[in-house]
């Protein structure tokens, strides 16, 4: 049973780039949330998509969009780079409905912008 | 606004004595609360969780918590620390209404067992 699956696992870009980080749920998960967690902090909540739309959204500007693709996998764009933006970027899936089950996490993309 | 406080960046303890790592929350209403661990440039393990009814909570890998709703505290525990214990644990809390899915994340505890 694969677990939370996310690529590439490191990246490095310029700062004024775009990149796009993707995930694949936990096998039988229908949401994903994804998180940022910068250097020295813990995760922050970004959004979360559930049947293809965003359900809900952390305090990130616009410049943070995604999408989530019928078979439940997800991406995660972010454009205009900033060196602020170089940070661990983590994957959870979820079942919708099930709140006070754990999210399951991947292992991240590690983002670095110079 | 909800927040999550860890107030030690750091917790040393010997190999073979009990540890506690500290979690105090404010958040509106009565959350889920989580524990989780992470391992160098992995993602976040699910320890354990409290929802609702005895106030220690039993979990992964021999580690326990104990809910203190009057202090608004969820403290992580083990008997007996392990070096393999050593890692980054995150308390986080996820609010009860439907819709509110995320989770809100201490900064987290450096553990570090000296063998």
């Amino acid at each position: 049973d694969a677990g939370v699956t996310q690529s590439p696992t490191h990246l490095i870009k310029t700062r004024g780039q775009q990149v796009t980080l993707r995930c694949s749920p936990k096998s039988g998960h229908d949401t994903v949330s994804w998180y940022q967690q910068a250097l020295g902090q813990g995760p922050q909540f970004i959004f979360q998509y559930y049947e293809e739309e965003e359900r809900q959204r952390g305090n990130f500007p616009d410049r943070f969009s995604g999408h989530q693709f019928p078979n439940y996998s997800s991406e995660l764009n972010v454009n205009a780079l900033l060196l602020g933006d170089s940070a661990l970027y983590l994957c959870a899936s979820s079942l919708s409905g099930r709140y006070n089950s754990p999210l399951h996490f991947g292992n991240g993309t590690r983002l670095t912008v110079t | 606004a909800q927040s999550v406080a860890q107030p030690e960046d750091q917790v040393n303890v010997a190999e073979g004595n009990p540890l506690t790592v500290k979690c105090t929350y404010s958040v509106s209403g009565n959350p889920y609360l989580f524990w989780y661990v992470q391992y160098p440039n992995r993602g976040l393990q699910f320890l354990l969780k409290y929802i609702t009814g005895d106030n220690l909570v039993k979990g992964s890998y021999g580690f326990e918590a104990e809910f203190n709703k009057s202090q608004t505290s969820f403290h992580l525990k083990k008997p007996s620390a392990l070096v393999s214990d050593s890692a980054l644990y995150f308390c986080a809390v996820r609010l009860r209404q439907t819709g509110a899915n995320n989770l809100f994340f201490g900064t987290g505890t450096r553990l570090t067992v000296i063998p």
